[in-house]
């Protein structure tokens, strides 16, 4: 069945630190990719999305480019942020599917100053 | 702004009775999830709606139940609480026809003594 794998946390890192959460997937067919984030006491909300191979997403500095030949959406941020401390979540679905996500377990993310 | 309201934030129960989690969406989303999330396990689906009186079971559906009579709200039913269902509950919805990004709630967190 449909995966998701991403690298086990907690990560530390010093304000301006360069951040890379690993993702990989396993699917049937062509999936859409997530990143969710989820702030202390808060729900999740999402982060930025991509579609289709070697699609770019992007916000709030982070980015992840789908790669099909890798099965990999790994998340990117030049310079992270003491407010970037949070869990971060991928996930798929699959097109045309049934519109249930597929979670990794999570990575936990502290920046300190 | 699409909201996505659960009842209560904090619940404590004792085992062996019946628990109620609300879930209220104001955006007339189709779809409706419930998820409960565990550290080091991320998140696990455990019924989703697809329409007014209709219900899927996830992964985890054991010991739950659901009910979907209005479009808007989405409740989740521990028929008969045990301690092992002491978690954080997370409700989503979609607008559904391929729009699947998922909007969370807040979560529930429920302590079963």
């Amino acid at each position: 069945g449909n995966s998701v794998t991403q690298m086990e946390g907690p990560v530390t890192l010093s304000e301006e630190a360069f951040l890379t959460i690993n993702c990989t997937y396993t699917a049937t067919g062509y999936p859409s990719l997530f990143w969710y984030v989820q702030y202390p006491g808060e729900g999740l909300q999402l982060l930025l999305k991509a579609t289709k191979a070697d699609d770019k997403g992007s916000n709030k500095g982070f980015e992840a480019t789908y790669r099909k030949e890798t099965t990999s959406f790994h998340l990117e941020k030049g310079s992270v942020q003491v407010s970037d401390s949070a869990v971060y979540f991928c996930a798929q679905i699959t097109q045309g599917g049934s519109e249930k996500l597929v979670f990794g377990k999570g990575t936990k993310l502290t920046v300190n100053p | 702004d699409v909201k996505v309201t659960q009842s209560s934030r904090y619940l404590v129960k004792r085992t062996g009775e019946k628990v109620f989690l609300e879930c209220v969406q104001d955006m007339d989303h189709e779809n409706m999830f419930w998820y409960r999330q565990d550290p080091g396990l991320g998140l696990r689906l455990i019924y989703f709606s697809y329409d007014v009186k209709m219900k899927e079971k996830g992964d985890i559906p054991e010991g739950y139940s659901v009910s979907r009579e209005k479009k808007e709200r989405f409740s989740l039913i521990l028929e008969s609480a045990s301690t092992n269902q002491t978690s954080m509950y997370l409700c989503a919805s979609t607008p559904g026809g391929g729009k699947n990004i998922q909007y969370f709630g807040a979560g529930t967190r429920l302590s079963v003594l």
